[in-house]
């Protein structure tokens, strides 16, 4: 059974380009969450999507947003990228949402890197 | 502001010893608890939960008690093993509502063979 994958794995982008970044969950996962680990730091919550809705996020600059398809694999985008986006991006997927929640399994990572 | 501190960032410990991990939380609606383990270059997997109307959950060698009124929490890893050498990462969400996790910053842990 495939768990979350990410892609790419690894990015550099120079300051001020865009970037997107993708992810499939678990099958049969209708929910999806993107955090961002800077070294020495725990992961830091970005956005959660459910249904292809928006349920949560986090303190993060409009420069981030997500998306949800009908397939319920994801996307996160970060626009004119400062080189303090650089960082490990995660993608988890779990169950549900609310009652419905599981754990959440995260994916291997996009090392994003601005130069 | 961090909502889930873990002190101590490092812990070694001898192969076949306890490895005991603290996390302390300050977010009183938190009811749900996790611990992930993490490699370098992998994303963090998934160990052991707890929901806040325990105070204990087992899982082969690992153990995760709560103690609701400190806001603690702790995971208790016996006997130590040389592949649990990673990061440890305790992190918290509020399971009725969107449950987002609250990471903390994590504990590296070395198991000396």
């Amino acid at each position: 059974d495939a768990g979350v994958t990410q892609s790419p794995t690894h990015l550099i982008k120079t300051r001020g380009q865009q970037v997107t970044l993708r992810c499939s969950p678990i099958s049969g996962h209708k929910s999806v969450s993107w955090y961002q680990q800077v070294l020495g730091q725990g992961p830091q919550f970005i956005f959660q999507y459910y249904e292809k809705e928006e349920r949560g996020r986090g303190n993060f600059p409009d420069r981030f947003s997500a998306r949800q398809f009908p397939n319920y694999s994801s996307e996160l985008n970060v626009n004119a990228l400062l080189l303090g986006d650089s960082a490990l991006y995660l993608c988890a997927s779990s169950f549900g949402t609310g009652a419905m929640n599981t754990e959440a399994f995260f994916g291997q990572g996009t090392r994003l890197t601005v130069v | 502001d961090q909502q889930v501190k873990q002190n101590s960032p490092s812990l070694s410990v001898q192969e076949g010893r306890i490895s005991i991990l603290n996390c302390d939380y300050t977010n009183s609606m938190f009811d749900y608890f996790l611990w992930y383990k993490k490699y370098p270059a992998e994303g963090p997997t998934f160990l052991i939960s707890i929901s806040s109307i325990k105070d204990k959950n087992e899982d082969g060698r690992f153990t995760v008690f709560l103690n609701k009124s400190a806001k603690h929490l702790s995971l208790h890893i016996v006997p130590s093993q040389p592949g649990d050498s990673a990061v440890y990462f305790c992190a918290a969400s509020v399971r009725w509502g969107n449950n987002r996790l609250a990471f903390g910053k994590g504990n590296q842990v070395v198991v000396i063979p």
